[in-house]
């Protein structure tokens, strides 16, 4: 059973760097194919993909946001972690890791997600 | 990046009716197109991706169809657990985006 987490700090404040860590199961990152991504929602809004690692360390970003963010994986601990600078208010949402299926570029699993406020 | 746009916002259909819902993407993006249901408090869930095929468990009720720029989500005969948000998402080009989401709610 595949299963994915995301944990972190509920609270953070303006100009701090958010640390995400996503722990998983069911899969592994080193095997071809496979990849993990975040995908963030702020409050009422819409779904926003920010990053993906994929099994040999390939990395995409967000345009808007990829000056800001670095994700990074350990597949002996199955983890990956996302970070992003200078956090804002704006920032403020669910964050959401899951994981891309095999052979296709769709989110077929994905993490409960975990909230995020950026707040002073 | 590619732009998603998805018509109309909010769809109100009664329960048995069908629901279309479209998704249009500012470039072609071929058929990698994904389609996700969303309920309050819950993570999406896929339904649909390469634009038709079904994701594992989602029953034949949804159907997905287009190419190109142009792709629709058919749902027929609603049921009370098949109201929620829809996103469309492409997955031809990075970054990967998506839609804005159609609303679908009871009439």
């Amino acid at each position: 059973q595949v299963t994915l987490r995301e944990s972190g700090p509920a609270l953070v404040k303006p100009t701090q760097t958010l640390t995400l860590t996503c722990t998983f199961t069911g899969f592994s990152l080193s095997a071809s194919g496979v990849s993990v991504s975040w995908v963030r929602q702020p409050p009422g809004k819409a779904l926003e993909w920010l990053a993906l690692i994929e099994w040999d360390g390939d990395k995409y970003y967000s345009t808007s946001l990829k000056t800001r963010l670095t994700i990074s994986k350990d597949s002996s601990t199955n983890q990956v972690v996302l970070t992003m600078t200078n956090m804002d208010p704006v920032d403020t949402a669910t964050y959401y890791c899951a994981r891309m299926g095999i052979g296709y570029w769709a989110f077929d699993t994905w993490g409960q997600g975990t909230v995020v406020t950026v707040s002073s | 990046d590619i732009l998603m746009t998805q018509s109309p916002a909010t769809l109100s259909v009664s329960p048995g009716e069908r629901a279309t819902l479209s998704c249009r993407a500012s470039q072609s993006v071929s058929t990698n197109l994904a389609w996700y249901q969303q309920k309050p408090g819950q993570a999406p869930r896929l339904l649909i991706y390469d634009a038709s095929t079904r994701a594992t468990g989602i029953p034949a009720k949804f159907s997905g169809s287009g190419s190109g720029t142009d792709f629709t989500l058919t749902i027929s005969s609603l049921q009370s657990e098949d109201f929620a948000v829809y996103y469309c998402q492409q997955h031809n080009n990075w970054p990967l985006t998506f839609g804005p989401g159609t609303k679908v709610d009871i009439k």
